[in-house]
């Protein structure tokens, strides 16, 4: 049973250019949870998303980012005209159900934003 | 707003010594607590959890301990040994009629020397 898998790993872009990060849940798991993990602080809540839903995007900046989880396929978490402050670490979690229950993170993906 | 606070930004242990991980929250809207422990370059993994209804739980050599009234819970790891090396984050849970946002602590940076 495949763990929660993210890719890139690695993500360079320019200033301006937009990254494209990818998150495949574990199977059988229809929760997704996006987290930003700046320099030397901890993990931020993004996005909380099931099949087709945005459950809750509190912690999503309001212009730029985006998040989709489709019937098919991985989530994505889409930043545009990326700027130097949005390098970090951007995590992703899955559950089989969103409440009292532990997420299974993926690796990340490290964005750097030349 | 810092619901949840973890005021050792690090923590030093001797191998075999007890390490005490601490974890403060205002919210009393949380009901469940997990601990998750990160190492470098790798997603978060959970640890270990303690429901509200309860004021300890125990998993080898990891104990959670919960103080409600005080809003505070503790992660005893004992004995430490050098494979603890990594960062704890302390994730309350929301009760359902709060939401769906998921806070992390920022977590503490554990050192067991061998």
């Amino acid at each position: 049973n495949a763990g929660v898998m993210q890719n890139p790993r690695h993500l360079v872009r320019r200033r301006g250019q937009e990254a494209r990060l990818r998150c495949s849940p574990m199977k059988g798991h229809s929760h997704v949870y996006w987290y930003r993990q700046l320099p030397e602080e901890g993990l931020k809540f993004m996005v909380y998303l099931q099949k087709e839903n945005i459950i809750d995007e509190s912690g999503m900046p309001k212009e730029r980012f985006s998040a989709e989880f489709p019937k098919e396929g991985p989530s994505i978490l889409r930043i545009q005209q990326v700027v130097r402050g949005d390098s970090a670490a951007y995590f992703c979690a899955s559950s089989p159900i969103s409440r009292g229950n532990i997420q299974y993170f993926g690796a990340g993906t490290r964005l750097s934003v030349l | 707003d810092q619901q949840v606070k973890q005021n050792s930004p690090s923590l030093s242990v001797q191998e075999g010594r007890i390490s005490i991980l601490n974890c403060d929250y205002t919210n009393s809207m949380f009901d469940y607590f997990l601990w998750y422990k990160k190492y470098p370059a790798e997603g978060p993994t959970f640890l270990i959890s303690i429901s509200s209804i309860k004021d300890k739980n125990e998993d080898g050599r990891f104990t959670v301990f919960l103080n409600k009234s005080a809003k505070h819970l503790s992660l005893h790891i004992v004995p430490s040994q050098p494979g603890d090396s990594a960062v704890y984050f302390c994730a309350p849970w929301p009760t359902p009629s709060y939401g769906q946002n998921f806070v992390f602590g920022p977590g503490t940076r554990l050192s067991v020397l061998p």
